[in-house]
């Protein structure tokens, strides 16, 4: 059974602190992707990764795939309030279109 | 208009009655979903339907229903339903991105559900 494990489960940090959220699997994923939902809405796709190793940037958020293709993480640098919310990982079933989603990590940036 | 909608965004309903979820795409995609988000646990997939067949019945009681009619609907029937199984329901479809290699989901903004 194909498993996603995020940490931390919660975190609260100042405005301008850096964090990093970590999705930890023992199984290998085709790819991996992370979203971001706000209260009362649904999950928005942040990024997708697809081969071992790669790192993405997306403005202060940094995205890395694990070599292995069964971990990732997200960095985020000088948090800000806006970056407040859910954060999720999740990848596809033996590469298919099916997903399982990972425990998520709830981020509140105070000011 | 764009993207996933869903409608209700709120469904308040007694355990005896009989109501519906809709979920509508309007991004060309083949893959739809239904997912459950309760407090405390992680997103839960339901269904799934490729090209308007269901490919996926995640173990989810008979008291949920759903009906894909085409590619660009979706709908989740609920009769005689529990109180535990108020919660947030996402709808989500998908298509394989060949730019970025992997299929990519969008979500609509869920309807809320309590039962009473």
């Amino acid at each position: 059974t194909q498993l996603l494990e995020q940490s931390p489960q919660f975190l609260s940090i100042q405005e301008g602190e850096n964090l990093t959220v970590y999705c930890n699997s023992s199984s290998v994923f085709s790819s991996l992707q992370w979203y971001r939902q706000e209260p009362g809405e649904g999950p928005v796709l942040l990024v997708t990764v697809v081969t071992g190793g790669e790192v993405k940037k997306l403005k202060r958020l940094t995205f890395q795939f694990g070599d292995a293709r069964k971990d990732s993480s997200l960095h985020i640098t000088a948090a800000q309030p806006g970056d407040t919310g859910l954060y999720l990982c999740a990848g596809p079933f033996s590469g298919t279109y099916k997903y399982i989603f990972g425990t998520g990590t709830r981020l509140k940036v105070l000011a | 208009e764009t993207g996933v909608t869903q409608t209700p965004r709120h469904l308040v309903m007694g355990m005896t009655n009989k109501k519906s979820l809709k979920c509508e795409q309007h991004l060309g995609h083949n893959a739809m979903y239904w997912y459950k988000q309760s407090a405390k646990k992680p997103l839960e997939l339901m269904f799934v339907y490729n090209f308007k067949e269901q490919t996926e019945n995640n173990s989810v009681p008979s008291r949920f229903s759903p009906e894909c009619p085409n590619s660009s609907h979706l709908f989740l029937h609920l009769h005689t339903l529990q109180p535990e199984d108020s919660a947030l329901y996402l709808c989500a479809s998908s298509q394989f991105s060949s730019e970025r290699g992997a299929y990519e989901q969008y979500f609509g903004p869920g309807t809320r559900l309590t039962v009473t």
